[in-house]
């Protein structure tokens, strides 16, 4: 299994607060993602990153900002929380050193978020 | 655009029983194609993969071949487990300007009842 940490695995916070989940890797993959988990909609890509500071937009981006100040961790931020935003994030890495383009992803074990 | 199409469950079955979970998709080109699982309270695992057109990919019974004519890559087990129950994903690779991006389908949950 790749090294993957998140946390924190269970949040309950309240709507209107800032939430800030971690993605920790121990495998110096490149690239890094942040999915959430929805019925009926599978995963979504909410962003990624390609190198340390590089950062780009998923599909469902608005209210949430991300940082990679260096390259085993990626955060998550929820600036302001909504009941919208309730839901499962997956973080994924791909792209490990001798194999750059390689376009397997391998998940953490997720957070489960819940804003009330 | 790029999309993916799972047929709904939950899948039932008997142990034992042949599995087969549809998933067709919407692409520009030959993506590679993906099937991931989730067990209870887990992240996803790849299951497996296929690059091009006509490969099979296979891990721990499970099967799937790539068929562009069909635009198609349906999973199928020939005798499923109790310990195959959980959340099974099909996926495309999309090609962004930097990393790749995978686009999911729905999900369908198989429950397998001994």
């Amino acid at each position: 299994d790749a090294g993957i940490t998140q946390s924190p695995r269970h949040k309950v916070t309240e709507t209107g607060t800032p939430v800030t989940l971690r993605c920790h890797q121990t495998e110096n993959h490149r690239y890094m993602y942040w999915y959430r988990q929805d019925p009926g909609h599978g995963l979504r890509l909410i962003h990624y990153s390609y190198g340390v500071k590089d950062t780009d937009k998923g599909e469902v981006s608005d209210g949430y900002s991300v940082s990679r100040s260096k390259t085993e961790d990626f955060l998550l931020t929820l600036e302001s929380a909504t009941s919208s935003q309730t839901s499962v994030y997956f973080c994924a890495i791909s792209g490990p050193p001798d194999r750059p383009l390689q376009e397997t992803q391998y998940f953490g074990p997720g957070t489960r978020l819940l804003v009330l | 655009g790029n999309s993916v199409t799972q047929m709904e469950g939950p899948v039932t079955l008997s142990e034992e029983a042949f599995l087969t979970i549809n998933c067709t998709y919407t692409a520009t080109g030959y993506p590679s194609l993906f099937w991931y699982v989730q067990y209870p309270g887990e992240g996803l695992q790849l299951l497996l993969k296929a690059t091009k057109a006509d490969d099979k990919g296979s891990n721990k019974g499970f099967e799937a071949t790539y068929r562009k004519e069909t635009t198609s890559f349906h999973l199928e087990k020939g005798s499923v487990q109790v310990s195959d129950s959980a959340v099974y994903f099909c996926a495309l690779i999309r090609i962004m300007e930097y990393g790749n991006k995978l686009v999911f389908g729905a999900g369908t949950i198989l429950r397998v009842k001994s």
